[in-house]
């Protein structure tokens, strides 16, 4: 199993551009998180899903934050427009069923000058 | 007062040595706690679950909970310099909703 696949790792944006990172959980996995994590802040849980559907967003910060699950096997998560207080390491995460604890991926790593 | 408290170190034990990490929360009805052990400039791994009161033990690492007391801590044996990374809890809230949420993490660093 390839695990939990993110893309892009690395991303530089200016101000004001859209952002959008990727997302493909281990399939067969039903639950889907995106988490921010900053040095100051620890892990934020933003949005998660569960077989395709939002189930608790209420950690996306702004709406300026969207995020979908099409299928089963794909997630974005968009910013736009971005800021500089928007840098940080986001990650993807999946989890069989609930109760389970998550597989992360290998985080894209945001940068908004 | 934070739903998932550590502290944040660094703590600092000698190869060899037991090392001890700590976290409390808050929500009493919580069901599920994990431990997870990340590297500097890498992803969070699962290392650990419990959910029932007691020990727990896998390898070198034990895992205690104790839902009286609202508290976990993770015990690592024979601790290698290898070990030294961030430690982070995490909870499942009441309701089995799937959601972790996660404490700051305490970095352990394990000198030789």
């Amino acid at each position: 199993d390839a695990g939990v696949i993110q893309s892009p790792r690395h991303e530089v944006t200016e101000m004001g551009q859209e952002v959008t990172l990727r997302c493909k959980p281990i399939s067969g996995h039903n639950s889907l998180f995106w988490y921010r994590q900053t040095m100051m802040r620890g892990l934020e849980l933003l949005i998660y899903f569960n077989n395709n559907v939002p189930i608790d967003d209420s950690g996306m910060p702004e709406d300026r934050f969207s995020a979908k699950m099409p299928n089963a096997s794909f997630s974005t998560l968009k910013i736009q427009p971005s800021e500089p207080r928007d840098s940080a390491v986001y990650f993807c995460a999946s989890s069989f069923q609930y109760g389970y604890g998550y597989t992360f991926g290998s985080g894209t790593r945001l940068t908004v000058v | 007062q934070k739903e998932v408290e550590q502290n944040s170190g660094p703590l600092s034990v000698p190869e060899g040595a037991i090392a001890s990490l700590n976290c409390t929360y808050s929500d009493r009805g919580s069901q599920s706690f994990f431990w997870y052990r990340q590297y500097s400039g890498k992803s969070p791994e699962l290392i650990m679950s419990i959910y029932s009161n007691g020990d727990k033990e896998d390898g070198r690492f034990t895992a205690q909970l104790n839902k009286a007391s609202q508290y976990v801590s993770l015990l690592i044996r024979d601790s290698q310099p290898s070990d030294s990374a961030t430690y982070l809890c995490a909870v499942n809230r009441a309701g089995n909703t799937g959601k972790l949420i996660f404490g700051q993490g305490t970095t352990l660093q394990v000198k030789p």
